[in-house]
């Protein structure tokens, strides 16, 4: 089973649709998570970390199920500027204060006008 | 203030030959991080670094593949003989002490002919 695994899309969206993507990790250890954006030929970017409670910014909310492993991320009101491969992240603990971010392949988003 | 520096931006080499490429990290940054992009394997980490000291190399795909970081504020990774599988996007990410954000640069794009 891979570490982090996503739907690698494409998700073709009108503007102003809301868009969910989903994210499952299969350590159990794992610590923290993030999302990330990938804009074509360009580097990651943190979007968002990823709270057990649930957190929003903006139009973007985030949320964690531990019990599940599993993480979403809801974009409501898409822009045409929300075009980009959003990477799930997983930060584990892999001992003697050795943390490691491990990526999924991402999911393409494509807002369309 | 400039963030993670990398040169060069676009390499194309010929198979066999030597490729170095160089990472200067943020400014008063503890940890550096090699990372190889493909479509087939996604953003895989090679290598890092805490207080320029390789902590986890096991991403390292074979002795061909060498990394350094003489200082804080550069580092190499070094390809010796190059392949053409060797082809990707190779980025460098930097990251301060007890944050998990992580900072990529622009990625050089490696072309192995």
């Amino acid at each position: 089973r891979k570490e982090v695994e996503q739907d690698p899309g494409p998700f073709n969206v009108p503007e102003g649709a809301t868009v969910a993507f989903n994210c499952t990790y299969s350590n159990s250890a794992s610590q923290s998570f993030f999302w990330y954006r990938q804009d074509c030929r360009k580097e990651p970017k943190l979007l968002m970390s990823v709270y057990s409670s649930g957190n929003e910014d903006g139009r973007f909310t985030a949320q964690l199920n531990r019990a599940s492993q599993y993480i979403s991320l809801l974009i409501r009101d898409s822009k045409l500027s929300d075009s980009a491969t959003y990477l799930c992240v997983v930060d584990t603990y892999s001992g003697a204060g050795s943390y490691q971010l491990t990526f999924g392949k991402g999911t393409k988003l494509s807002v369309i006008p | 203030d400039a963030g993670v520096i990398q040169s060069p931006r676009h390499e194309v080499t010929e198979m066999g030959q030597e490729v170095t490429l160089r990472c200067k990290p943020i400014s008063g940054h503890d940890y550096l991080f090699w990372y190889r992009q493909t479509m087939m394997r996604g953003l895989e980490l090679l290598i890092y670094f805490n207080n320029n000291v390789p902590i986890d190399d096991s991403g390292m795909p074979e002795d061909r593949f060498s990394a350094k970081m003489p200082n804080a504020s550069f580092s190499t990774l070094k390809i010796q003989p190059s392949e053409p599988r060797d082809s990707a996007v190779y980025f460098c990410a930097s990251s301060g002490a007890g944050s998990d954000t992580q900072y990529f640069g622009p990625g050089t794009r490696l072309t192995v002919l």
